[in-house]
Formats: C-alpha cells, sequence, structure tokens
C-alpha cells in the first residue's frame, strides 16, 4: 500500500508562534484529509484538500498532487491547537484511507 | 443523528470472551468504515462497506474479526475469543457516495480493553 509520512514528529511551541507540519506520500492519491485529534482521541476534520490551498481561521493548507506532498499551516497557535495531526490519503475513490502517524503538538502558555 | 455514534464508548473484557461495538452512521451515507487504533500509532483500516456488501475488508488482521452492515445503516463489529492484543481504540468512520464531497466523517471510538 501507499506509504505516508509526516513530519515532525512532535513539536512544540509556545503560544502565538507560527508551524508547519508536512505529509510526503509515496504515489498518486485522489484524496486527502487532515485531521486533528484532540486529547479525548476524537478525529475532528480540518481539510478535504486533494490539491490546493484552502483556510479556516488560522489553519491553512495546500497540497500539491504532483509533487506527493501537503503542507498544514498553523498561525497564532493557541493551547487549545495541541494534540495529535493526521494526514490520511486515498488513491482511487471510495477506497480506504491510509493514516500517517501524525505529528504530536504541544502549544504552552 | 448528526454525527457517526459509537457504542459502547468503553468495554472492559476478559481474554477469551466475545465482543460487539456498534457504529451508526451520518444517515445517507452509504460508505462506512473501521479503523484500529492503538496507542501512539495513526489509524489501522480494518474493513470498509459500500450499502451492506463489504467492499474491502483486507484490513482484518484475523478470522477472529468480523463485521456486518445488514441493512445497509447500522455496522457492528465482532471480535471473537478476544486477545490482549485486541486491546485498542476502534473508530467508525461514514461518508456520502458523492462525487461532490468523498469526506470522511469520525465517531468518538469505542476503547476496548482486554484483560
Amino acid at each position: 500500500g501507499i506509504q505516508v509520512e509526516q513530519s515532525p514528529p512532535d513539536l512544540i511551541l509556545q503560544e502565538g508562534a507560527n508551524s508547519t507540519l508536512r505529509c510526503n506520500f509515496s504515489d498518486s492519491v485522489n484524496n486527502l484529509q487532515w485531521f486533528h485529534q484532540n486529547p479525548w482521541g476524537q478525529l475532528i476534520n480540518l481539510f478535504y484538500i486533494p490539491s490546493g490551498t484552502k483556510q479556516n481561521g488560522r489553519l491553512s493548507a495546500t497540497t500539491v498532487a504532483t509533487e506527493r506532498y501537503s503542507l498544514l499551516y498553523i498561525s497564532s497557535s493557541q493551547t487549545t491547537d495541541s494534540g495529535v495531526y493526521f494526514c490520511a490519503v486515498e488513491q482511487g475513490n471510495f477506497n480506504k484511507f491510509y493514516f500517517g502517524s501524525g505529528t504530536k503538538l504541544n502549544v504552552k502558555p | 443523528g448528526a454525527g457517526v455514534s459509537q457504542t459502547p464508548s468503553n468495554k472492559v473484557t476478559e481474554k477469551g470472551k466475545y465482543v460487539e461495538l456498534r457504529c451508526d452512521p451520518i444517515s445517507g451515507h452509504t460508505a462506512l468504515y473501521w479503523y484500529r487504533q492503538s496507542l501512539g500509532q495513526g489509524p489501522e483500516f480494518l474493513i470498509y462497506f459500500q450499502g451492506t456488501g463489504a467492499a474491502d475488508d483486507s484490513g482484518l488482521p484475523n478470522d477472529r474479526f468480523f463485521a456486518v452492515r445488514p441493512e445497509g445503516s447500522v455496522s457492528t463489529l465482532k471480535i471473537q475469543r478476544t486477545e490482549r492484543g485486541d486491546s485498542a481504540v476502534y473508530l467508525c468512520a461514514s461518508r456520502a457516495q458523492s462525487a461532490a464531497s468523498g469526506e470522511l466523517f469520525f465517531g468518538e471510538g469505542s476503547r476496548l480493553t482486554v484483560l
């Protein structure tokens, strides 16, 4: 199956700092999603972004499908941004999604 | 309901027992997925339903694991003769079969502990 690599694996930020999380994948994909898993384990949808750029408040994401990577930008980080960020990709349509191992973010006050 | 609903939220059982985990997808979503997440890892695919049929069950680890979706809505994941290694959070997700949106939505998970 397709390999999904996320970096960095761990990230510690001071509140107010900006960060970039990266997701690389080993083959072409049709779909890509970013999720935030909060401390209670709930996977929250951030972006459905097979290609292009999207923004939602302090978060934005860019996927360059031809170069097999996606970036998640977090600006002016807050303590509530803490948790694990996952990238998931799908080959073809209406197939399974493959997840990366996640980036664990800790935002300190 | 408004979101994907999973029950029970927590299940503690003894090695060798039988367990059922239930998933109620978002109304109208034809595709339903089961994933398993162990501590410190990303979700791992188990099985995917399109309607009533299993479109891909390649992630089921062995024949102790089985899942059904008899009416194309609610799904049950069944684990026989549980082992300590089955302890994990079992996540269910659903999506609409639509070219307009293939977004996956997850429930809160069922945490299984096998003693």
